[in-house]
């Protein structure tokens, strides 16, 4: 199994324009989350979806963040516009959520600079 | 007051030594908990969970929990230079669903 995958590992962009992070996660997990992580505040969780439907998205910062799953294979987090703040190492992660204790396998993350 | 509380470090032990490592929660309603070890640069991985107040082992680790103090720990018995690593306290909380909240990390150093 290739594990979660995330694309691109690196980003650097420019204030102002959109981010499209993606993720596909391990085939046969029904449960996909985002997170942030940044010295500051850590690891944060920001939305997860349950078979493709978002259920906690308290997390989202503000408006300019969106994510979708459109498939059971596919998600992807936008930020638009971005901003220097929104500078971190974004990580996907998936389990299984039928098992009893539902590890969560994480992508290798994706590392944000906004200039 | 933050939902997973953990002293930053770094915690410095030598090699052979027990590495313990910290952990409080807010949500007293709190079922499950994980440790989860991060190598710089890497992403977290999952070592121990736990359910049920007491001692749960697993090779070197040894994951505590107490519900009524709110407080989880991690003892890792005779540390290895490769223990070093950053490791991430996380809590399900009472709200149900599959929302895991992550403590900042405690960074974890084992000298040769």
């Amino acid at each position: 199994d290739a594990g979660v995958i995330q694309s691109p590992r690196h980003e650097v962009t420019e204030m102002g324009q959109e981010v499209t992070l993606r993720c596909k996660p391990i085939s046969g997990h029904n449960s996909l989350f985002w997170y942030r992580q940044t010295m500051m505040r850590g690891l944060e969780l920001l939305i997860y979806f349950n078979n493709n439907v978002p259920i906690d998205d308290s997390g989202m910062p503000e408006d300019r963040f969106s994510a979708k799953m459109p498939n059971a294979s596919f998600s992807t987090l936008k930020i638009q516009p971005s901003e220097p703040r929104d500078s971190a190492v974004y990580f996907c992660a998936s389990t299984e959520s039928s098992g009893s204790y539902n590890e969560q396998f994480f992508g290798p993350g994706t590392r944000l600079t906004v200039l | 007051q933050k939902e997973v509380e953990q002293n930053s470090g770094p915690l410095s032990v030598p090699e052979g030594a027990i590495a313990s490592l910290n952990c409080t929660y807010s949500d007293r309603g709190s079922q499950s908990f994980f440790w989860y070890r991060q190598y710089s640069g890497k992403s977290p991985e999952l070592i121990m969970f736990i359910y049920s107040n007491g001692d749960k082992e697993d090779g070197r680790f040894t994951a505590q929990l107490n519900k009524a103090s709110q407080y989880v720990s991690l003892l890792i018995r005779d540390s290895q230079p490769s223990d070093s690593a950053t490791y991430l306290c996380a809590v399900r909380p009472s709200t149900g669903g599959f929302k895991t909240i992550f403590g900042a990390g405690t960074r974890l150093f084992v000298k040769a």
